[in-house]
């Protein structure tokens, strides 16, 4: 059972536009969610993340739009750029110190030029 | 700044194989983990280290041991490689909320 979902598997947007991921959660606990992000041959990144005290979180052209009562985050990338292709992974950490992520199965997105 | 290297980069293995993975940080940061990526599935968790000679089971421990013998290092053993297995091991480090990931070690089991 995937405890957290993440759609679109693939995204193509145009350059300027702006990309929307989206991630479901199982668990009412997880307390911590963040994306990160893996450029082609590289190790994924922590890029922003939120906790559920807020319902939005922003960091440049990047934001969070969180839904508590509908266990649903998304990311947004505003004026999208090339440059930002990558694979984007939603994740979940439950309540404690371990740190622990349950990752989603990532969405690909291409941002034509 | 810190770094976080993993040995050896690509490991290619026969069917029934042990198989030893290492890692190494010099965050000095107290937990450390490893998952497993293959293609299409994201990144599961094999084992994790809150500490120096603590090891927790993430969901994919089957098939494999771990050891934390330092706070510096920590190993992942594929117990007995699977015919035709192909994925990436990523060893991360913790501080805060953040987890800074290794390069990874490339798998291939003939």
């Amino acid at each position: 059972q995937q405890q957290v979902r993440q759609s679109p598997q693939s995204l193509t947007v145009w350059e300027g536009e702006t990309a929307i991921l989206n991630c479901s959660y199982e668990d009412s606990t997880f307390d911590y969610f963040p994306w990160y992000h893996q450029f082609p041959g590289e190790s994924p990144a922590l890029l922003i993340a939120i906790r559920p005290v807020s319902n939005k979180k922003e960091d440049g052209r990047f934001t969070i739009f969180f839904n508590k009562r509908e266990k649903k985050f998304s990311l947004h990338i505003a004026d999208s750029q090339p440059g930002d292709s990558a694979t984007y992974f939603c994740a979940a950490s439950p309540p404690g110190n371990t740190g622990k992520l349950i990752f989603g199965l990532g969405t690909t997105l291409q941002v034509q030029p | 700044g810190g770094i976080i290297t993993q040995t050896p980069k690509f490991l290619i293995g026969q069917e029934g194989q042990k198989l030893t993975l290492k890692c190494q940080q010099n965050f000095n940061h107290d937990t450390m983990y490893w998952y497993r990526q293959d293609s299409g599935k994201g990144l599961r968790l094999i084992y994790y280290s809150i500490t120096e000679n603590d090891l927790q089971k993430g969901d994919l421990s089957e098939g494999y041991d771990a050891s934390r013998e330092k706070k510096s290092s920590f190993s992942l053993t594929v117990t007995s490689a699977q015919k035709n297995e192909m994925a990436v091991f990523l060893c991360a480090s913790r501080t805060g909320d953040t987890q800074y990931f290794g390069p990874g070690t490339r798998l291939l089991v003939l």
